[in-house]
């Protein structure tokens, strides 16, 4: 496996539910982030990890629950979401936020709550 | 970070160049202009990025106004597999990453 993976790339879950989504990066980063893009709207951040320490939380509901076991993996803990967070979840790393660098994407995971 | 501005949508011919404009009026000194692009239900992928200097790789060229107020991406031969909503995006070294609605571009036959 190259760059960044995610799995699954598709779920459907119930209310109730409780689901995690992983993902995993290949490119000796050391920074991982999650993204939310809904439907006809921007990317939105969510988290950013940092050496594996959370440094940003954009206000997300904690029905939605990060996770950075080591610089490689990365998850996102779900539990009683709601119909609007039906959405495209993307991943992304880079090196630590000093200079300059950019951001590589996983291919998403669409999530669809019913 | 500034924002940006960019064209909701254009339009190009296949194998013609590509122009994609983003103003950027209220970038910061240290702030970088970055492109990415979104192919339909992918995750973004990373284009060129510059500070003051042109900039240029296999993807596309980077040209940014000597008062950096604004900058033009430029694919100069643009294919079908080119359709796809760019993203022009200002950020500090420190700065998240900041999407905004794009430019849709469409490539025609």
């Amino acid at each position: 496996e190259t760059g960044v993976t995610q799995t699954p790339r598709h779920l459907v879950m119930g209310m109730t539910n409780k689901k995690s989504l992983k993902c995993e990066q290949h490119l000796g980063h050391n920074a991982m982030y999650w993204y939310k893009q809904s439907a006809k709207k921007p990317l939105e951040l969510m988290f950013v990890y940092s050496l594996e320490e959370r440094v940003e939380n954009n206000s997300v509901p904690s029905r939605f629950s990060p996770e950075c076991p080591n610089s490689s993996h990365l998850f996102l803990h779900l539990h009683t979401l709601q119909p609007e967070d039906s959405a495209l979840y993307l991943c992304a790393s880079s090196q630590i936020p000093s200079g300059s660098y950019e951001q590589y994407f996983g291919p998403g995971t669409r999530l669809t709550v019913t | 970070d500034a924002k940006t501005t960019q064209p909701p949508s254009m339009d190009c011919a296949e194998g013609r160049a590509a122009n994609l404009p983003c103003n950027h009026s209220t970038i910061s000194g240290n702030e970088y202009v970055y492109w990415y692009r979104q192919i339909h239900s992918q995750g973004p992928q990373y284009i060129i990025h510059g500070l003051k200097n042109n900039e240029t790789n296999e993807m596309a060229s980077l040209i940014i106004t000597e008062d950096r107020k604004s900058s033009t991406l430029i694919l100069p031969h643009a294919t079908l597999r080119d359709t796809a909503v760019y993203y022009c995006i200002v950020r500090s070294p420190e700065g998240d990453m900041r999407f905004g609605a794009g430019t849709r571009l469409t490539v025609k036959p």
